[in-house]
């Protein structure tokens, strides 16, 4: 069983769309979730971290879900710079602190 | 804005020859972690140093890995004899103590010929 699952999309929106990806977790030891942007060949770059009472910014929108065990993010008016692969992470914290990626999900933005 | 940095950007070695990674976490920072990326697929966890010591490891670090930290900035990943498969992106990555935020670097493009 995956221990992150993202779709891997792509995700093909125009410009001031609004897209929501969403990711799922088997640990339920998990404490710690984060989003993390890649574009092609560089390394992940924090987005935000996933609180549990979902938090915000700019037209960045993340929410943890517990129960059923997933986070997702939500981007509102999407920009041509927004076209990346988007990262979900989660990691158990305490003793053993092992961050688990997710394959990501791609969002094109197109004019 | 500090940032952590990674040297060198590309290398290309031999199979069987060793590699050096290495890494400047940032100045503050108390945990230090490897991970790679093979074109393509996810990010792996390699690594997690903290006070000196490996804290985590995962199954791909095995004992043709190793990590050093030889004085107050460096950070490195040294493969002792590299495998085709080892060819990957390695990614350095550095975090307080107090948050578990990781910032990572830009990482090393490792090519096994």
């Amino acid at each position: 069983r995956k221990e992150v699952e993202q779709d891997p999309g792509p995700f093909n929106v125009p410009e001031g769309a609004t897209v929501a990806f969403n990711c799922t977790y088997s640990n339920s030891a998990s404490q710690s979730f984060f989003w993390y942007r890649q574009d092609c060949r560089k390394e992940p770059k924090l987005l935000m971290s996933v609180y549990s009472s979902g938090n915000e910014d700019g037209r960045f929108t993340a929410q943890l879900n517990r129960a059923s065990q997933y986070i997702s993010l939500l981007i509102r008016d999407s920009k041509l710079s927004d076209s990346a692969t988007y990262l979900c992470v989660v990691a158990a914290s305490g003793g053993s602190y092992i961050p688990t990626f997710g394959r990501g999900t791609s969002l094109i933005v197109h004019p | 804005e500090p940032e952590v940095t990674q040297t060198p950007s590309h290398q290309v070695t031999q199979m069987g020859q060793e590699v050096i990674l290495r890494c400047v976490p940032i100045s503050n920072h108390l945990y230090f972690y490897w991970y790679r990326q093979i074109l393509g697929q996810k990010v792996e966890f390699l690594v997690s140093f903290y006070n000196n010591e490996i804290s985590e490891k995962s199954e791909i670090f095995d004992d043709q890995f190793s990590v050093e930290r030889p004085d107050g900035s460096n950070f490195t990943l040294k493969i002792r004899s590299t495998k085709l498969e080892d060819s990957a992106m390695y990614f350095c990555a550095s975090r307080q103590g107090t948050s578990y935020e990781q910032y990572f670097g830009p990482g090393t493009r490792l090519t096994v010929t």
